[in-house]
């Protein structure tokens, strides 16, 4: 597609259920990147691919996070048992290559609430 | 590891020239970049530095100074639009994600 698109641009959720939000990267993007960001902050790094495998998930708080591109293209987060301090804006950018040299696109993001 | 210090806001006419200061402290990085963000709105890329000096595009220069660990963002002919937030980041070293920091809120008044 032009851009990177993300779904849903919102989701409110209660406390302890499990949520999926996807990413759609720019097509033929290798570099897929998720970041998370909450009020008044920076983006925060979760996790990176390189086609299909994770190539840096050094980011993920902690084993409630997993996410996975299966075919290199379309990614999902998924978070288990959500707690209030997950909501924040979930952000995914990819870039053609992993240099960045050009810098990442953004998509508008995933804005999750947690109740 | 890595930190980076913005300031959280500032002011600025239009018209006027405006330069956002960016300092970080890492052990090493593969570039320096600066993010636009309008309020509810994805970042948007604006420049990126590897060098040291300044790196011009349009209304917008970067500045980079790796041995005192600065950056700066210089913005010239300000218009009503470029009020958002300004997100200095580093790419660290054998790595392909960003460290942000917190941004720099830009308000442009008439």
């Amino acid at each position: 597609g032009a851009g990177v698109s993300q779904t849903p641009s919102n989701k409110v959720t209660e406390k302890g259920k499990y949520v999926e939000l996807r990413c759609d990267p720019i097509s033929g993007h290798t570099a897929l990147y998720w970041y998370r960001q909450s009020l008044g902050q920076g983006p925060e790094f979760l996790i990176y691919f390189q086609g299909t495998g994770a190539a840096d998930d050094s980011g993920l708080p902690n084993d409630r996070f997993f996410a996975v591109r299966p075919e290199g293209s379309v990614s999902t987060l998924k978070i288990q048992r959500t707690e209030r301090g997950d909501s924040a804006v979930y952000l995914c950018a990819s870039s053609q290559t992993g240099q960045g040299v050009g810098g990442y696109t953004f998509g508008s993001g995933t804005r999750l609430t947690v109740v | 590891g890595q930190n980076i210090d913005q300031p959280t806001e500032m002011t600025a006419t239009e018209g006027a020239i405006v330069q956002i200061n960016c300092t970080y402290q890492t052990s090493g990085f593969n570039g320096l970049f600066w993010y636009q963000q309008h309020a509810g709105e994805a970042p948007t890329f604006l420049s990126y530095n590897v060098l040291d000096g300044l790196e011009e595009k349009g209304r917008f220069s970067s500045f980079l100074s790796r041995s005192k660990g600065y950056s700066y963002l210089l913005l010239k002919e300000l218009q009503m639009k470029d009020s958002a937030s300004y997100l200095c980041a580093v790419s660290p070293t054998g790595t392909y994600k960003y460290i942000f920091g917190t941004g720099t809120r830009l308000k442009v008044l008439a």
